[in-house]
């Protein structure tokens, strides 16, 4: 079974604080096929990264992803209000199974 | 735009039968790759199913393997989920999304549009 697990569950910051979320895998990711969502209360996900550290269009530059093999890094660097959110990783396609990370849920104060 | 609109979701009773729907517009259905995810009440994302672009290639997680089936008809735009057998933790939000590849996952770029979700419950 391939499982992603998410830390810290939690994140609390300030604005303009980086925030550093990280993704490990119990098997090694092919291809770095590792994308990460964004999802607000109420709302669907977003495509933010994919192939680790590809950004998904309209996404902004603080934004940026990591990582190959089985650790991933996904990294705001000077977060905002609205960076507010559960953010999920999610592999796609290894051993012909897609799966997400259970969620970082991060606060700003 | 792209956009993808679930129906189909509603209460059901255990060990019934629901079919949910997707309907897409804005762009070329029968060239991409179609997924459903689901998300149960205050939980996180769990992927379940998806299918290429021409059907030849279909894949299933293990949670809903044999009791769910995925299928879609490109002339009419839609991606459909049969799901049979339900139980209680079947209750969830379900999503399509699409992945920008006609075949799953080969461009390596996730789902890169998703719909707002149909809710199913599965209580007595």
């Amino acid at each position: 079974e391939f499982v992603l697990t998410q830390s810290p569950g939690t994140l609390s910051l300030s604005p303009g604080e980086r925030a550093t979320l990280s993704c490990r895998a119990s098997q090694r990711i092919s291809s770095n096929f590792l994308a990460w969502y964004q999802q607000k209360p109420g709302q669907t996900p977003r495509l933010l990264m994919y192939g680790a550290s590809s950004r998904a269009t309209g996404i902004p530059d603080r934004f940026s992803g990591s990582g190959s093999g089985t650790d991933f890094t996904l990294t705001i660097s000077r977060l905002e209000p609205e960076d507010s959110a559960v953010y999920y990783c999610h592999q796609y396609g290894s051993a012909l199974t897609w799966t997400f990370g259970q969620g970082t849920k991060v606060e700003i104060k | 735009e792209v956009q993808l609109v679930e129906s189909g979701g509603g209460l059901v009773k255990p060990g019934g039968s629901l079919r949910l729907s997707c309907t897409a517009s804005g762009f070329t259905f029968s060239s991409y790759s179609m997924n459903w995810v689901r998300q149960a009440p205050g939980k996180g994302l769990e992927w379940l199913s998806c299918i290429s672009s021409t059907v030849s290639q279909v894949y299933y997680a293990g949670s809903v393997k044999g009791r769910f089936t995925i299928s879609r008809d490109n002339a009419r735009k839609s991606l459909y989920l049969q799901m049979n057998s339900l139980r209680g933790e079947d209750t969830a939000v379900y999503f399509c999304a699409r992945d920008p590849s006609s075949v799953p996952a080969a461009r390596g770029a996730g789902f890169d549009s998703w719909g707002q979700g149909t809710l199913v419950t599965v209580s007595s």
